[in-house]
């Protein structure tokens, strides 16, 4: 079974800009979480898709969105984006259906500058 | 809200020794707790979660409520343990946890 991929692995963007990151979750998983990671915050929830609906949300701007589509893949994508922003970017994959564990993707590093 | 915390950033064993990692959390209701461990290079993985009471690669937590501890050992470190471990949260409303600041384990030989 693939695992978690994310795409691109890399990106550097200038201040201002927005980008959009990529998450396919493992094959019959329907729930996706995204979750920033830097050295001073550590990993923090961005939010949660199920089914294509946002099921949960972080307590980041709304600069920050996503969606989820029908085959389950998600997208993130940050507007506007600021120096604060430059982050490991996580996304993990879970069936959705009662407690299992989640299965974290390689991560998207992205740089702002 | 949830909070977890992981008061070491960084220990320093030798091989051979006993580990102790600590986890305490914050919440009102009844979360699920897990262990997630990054070796060098490796992706973020389930190590082990207290509903399943499991030893995984030797290593047990338990869940103590009334200290709201969920700390991780292991009676006798190996070198290839030496990675960062993060306690988690979850408070069952879905895919959504809440993780300490991560513990940097490292074994020496």
């Amino acid at each position: 079974k693939a695992g978690v991929t994310q795409t691109p692995r890399y990106l550097i963007k200038t201040r201002g800009q927005q980008v959009t990151l990529s998450c396919s979750p493992i094959s019959g998983h329907r729930s996706v979480s995204w979750y920033q990671q830097t050295p001073g915050q550590g990993l923090q929830f961005l939010f949660e898709y199920f089914s294509e609906t946002q099921r949960n949300k972080g307590n980041f701007p709304g600069r920050f969105s996503g969606r989820q589509f029908s085959n389950s893949r998600s997208e993130m994508n940050v507007s506007t984006l600021e120096l604060g922003d430059s982050a490991l970017y996580l996304c993990a994959s879970l069936p959705g259906q009662g407690k299992t564990e989640a299965f974290f993707g390689q991560g998207t590093r992205l740089t702002v500058v | 809200a949830q909070r977890v915390t992981q008061p070491e950033k960084l220990l320093s064993v030798f091989k051979g020794a006993p580990v102790e990692l600590k986890c305490n959390y914050s919440y009102s209701g009844s979360p699920e707790l897990f262990w997630y461990v990054q070796y060098s290079r490796q992706r973020l993985q389930l190590l082990l979660r207290h509903i399943s009471r499991e030893s995984i690669k030797g290593f047990t937590a338990d869940l103590n409520k009334g200290e709201t501890s969920f700390h991780l050992k292991k009676p006798f470190a190996q070198e290839e343990d030496s990675a960062m471990y993060y306690c988690a949260l979850e408070p069952g409303a879905g895919n959504m946890l809440t993780f300490g600041g991560g513990t940097r384990l490292m074994v020496k030989p």
